[in-house]
């Protein structure tokens, strides 16, 4: 069964840090990887996909990259600010066939000023 | 705007009183999902709808039902709620992207369910 684990589980950084932070699965296999962002008590918001052909993918501040052979993929956020603060989900996709995403714990991520 | 939507956003309800969470998106995906999130468990799929009247299991279906008469609603039904169904639900949809046949998701906002 697949497990997803997430490095740190939280992490509290000041302001303009580079900051990684790590996602692995038990079961390489990973067919497609979403990472999102959680703010308190709200939804999932989409921040990368990371396609079944792709190792990597950039927006903005934000890095994601995704080694398949090792299960592993990181999350890189440049220069990180105070509102980058929320819990970081990242998700794997198993088959082409299907949508379903595996999620990990999260690493909830707190920027000071 | 595209989007997800749920409702209620908040329920309280009481053991074995049937109710039911809308899940309506405007982007035309074909697919759709129901997850709940507990605390140390993550996010875990109820059940999945892979296109109008077509519904299958996801990992933990026990105590909900679904169905998709329309393609871009998709409810929950707990026909007779418990205690340990108190959690985070949240609906998705997604389309797969071409060529890669990767899908790529997007949720709604969450409804908070207490069952007391």
């Amino acid at each position: 069964k697949q497990e997803v684990t997430q490095i740190p589980a939280a992490l509290s950084v000041p302001e303009g840090e580079n900051l990684v932070l790590n996602c692995s699965f038990t079961d390489s296999a990973i067919y497609n990887l979403q990472w999102f962002r959680q703010d308190p008590g709200k939804g999932l918001t989409s921040l990368l996909l990371i396609q079944s052909s792709q190792r990597e993918q950039t927006s903005g501040r934000l890095n994601a990259s995704l080694d398949k052979s090792s299960g592993r993929s990181t999350l890189y956020i440049a220069a990180s600010q105070p509102g980058d603060s929320a819990t970081y989900l990242c998700a794997g996709g198993e088959s082409y066939n299907t949508d379903k995403l595996i999620f990990g714990t999260g690493t909830r991520l707190q920027v000071f000023p | 705007e595209a989007q997800v939507t749920q409702n209620p956003r908040y329920l309280i309800t009481v053991t074995g009183k049937k109710l039911t969470v809308t899940c309506s998106q405007n982007m035309n995906h074909e697919y759709m999902s129901w997850y709940r999130q507990d605390p140390g468990l993550g996010l875990r799929q109820i059940y999945y709808s892979m296109n109008v009247e077509v519904t299958d299991k996801g990992d933990v279906p026990e105590g909900y039902k679904v169905s998709r008469k329309e393609k871009r609603n998709f409810p929950l039904i707990l026909e007779s709620p418990s205690p340990n169904q108190t959690s985070l639900y949240f609906c998705a949809s997604s389309f797969e992207k071409r060529p890669s046949r990767s899908y790529e998701q997007y949720f709604g906002p969450g409804t908070r369910l207490t069952v007391t």
